[in-house]
């Protein structure tokens, strides 16, 4: 089975960049990789996403090893507002539906 | 734009009991799921619909649960006998044809307990 697999929880200080790393290992060579967040009593909320390449968008960067085995997501300056579980997950299996890790909890310290 | 919206927000049951949720996902999006959120752990696939056909329900437990997406936009996620480990949160997602390549938009999820 495909297995996702992330650090339960890190902490940062406010201001300062986060790396939050996730390994995938069985990923295979079509599944996308995607990093969603979470807030307590909402839904998982979108980050980013990608292939192969780096990406980057208005909240994230997504480094992506040469094998694909792990990424790792990056905010640039954390602020206390970016406190929250966030998960890695990756699509595959002939449908495109997610399969998620048990998520990193993130304390940002002001 | 309008997001995913899923009712009711919490339900409370005994085992054995049935219960339903329900989902509205975002206008225009073909691609629909169901996940479930055990406590303090990640969203897990229970399945996804492509307009109104199933793509993938291979982890859906068919002796209990069952799902349906009439006329490919609203969709109802069925419980019946709920069990003790079926309190979780229901989470709903919608997505364009290849969510996969877009990214997922999440509802807050229907937070079921089996007392």
């Amino acid at each position: 089975d495909a297995k996702t697999t992330q650090p339960n929880s890190m902490e940062s200080n406010e201001e300062e960049p986060v790396h939050l790393p996730c390994n995938h290992s069985t990923i295979s060579g079509t599944d996308y990789i995607h990093w969603y967040r979470q807030l307590p009593s909402q839904g998982p909320e979108y980050v980013i996403h990608g292939l192969t390449s780096n990406v980057n968008n208005r909240m994230a960067s997504l480094a992506i090893a040469e094998d694909r085995k792990s990424s790792t997501l990056i905010l640039h300056r954390a602020t206390l507002r970016d406190a929250a579980v966030y998960y890695c997950a990756h699509s595959g299996g002939g449908a495109d539906g997610l399969t998620f890790g048990k998520g990193t909890h993130l304390i940002i310290q002001p | 734009e309008a997001g995913v919206a899923q009712s009711p927000r919490y339900k409370i049951i005994e085992k054995r009991q049935s219960v339903a949720f329900w989902c509205n996902p975002i206008s225009g999006h073909a691609t629909l799921y169901w996940y479930q959120q055990i406590l303090g752990q990640g969203p897990k696939l229970l399945i996804q619909f492509q307009n109104n056909g199933v793509v993938d329900d291979s982890q859906l437990p068919k002796d209990r649960f069952s799902a349906e997406r009439l006329k490919g936009v609203d969709s109802t996620l069925k419980i019946q006998p709920a069990k003790l480990e079926d309190s979780a949160v229901y989470l709903c997602a919608s997505s364009t044809s290849t969510g996969a390549n877009y990214g997922y938009t999440f509802g807050s999820g229907t937070r079921l307990t089996v007392v």
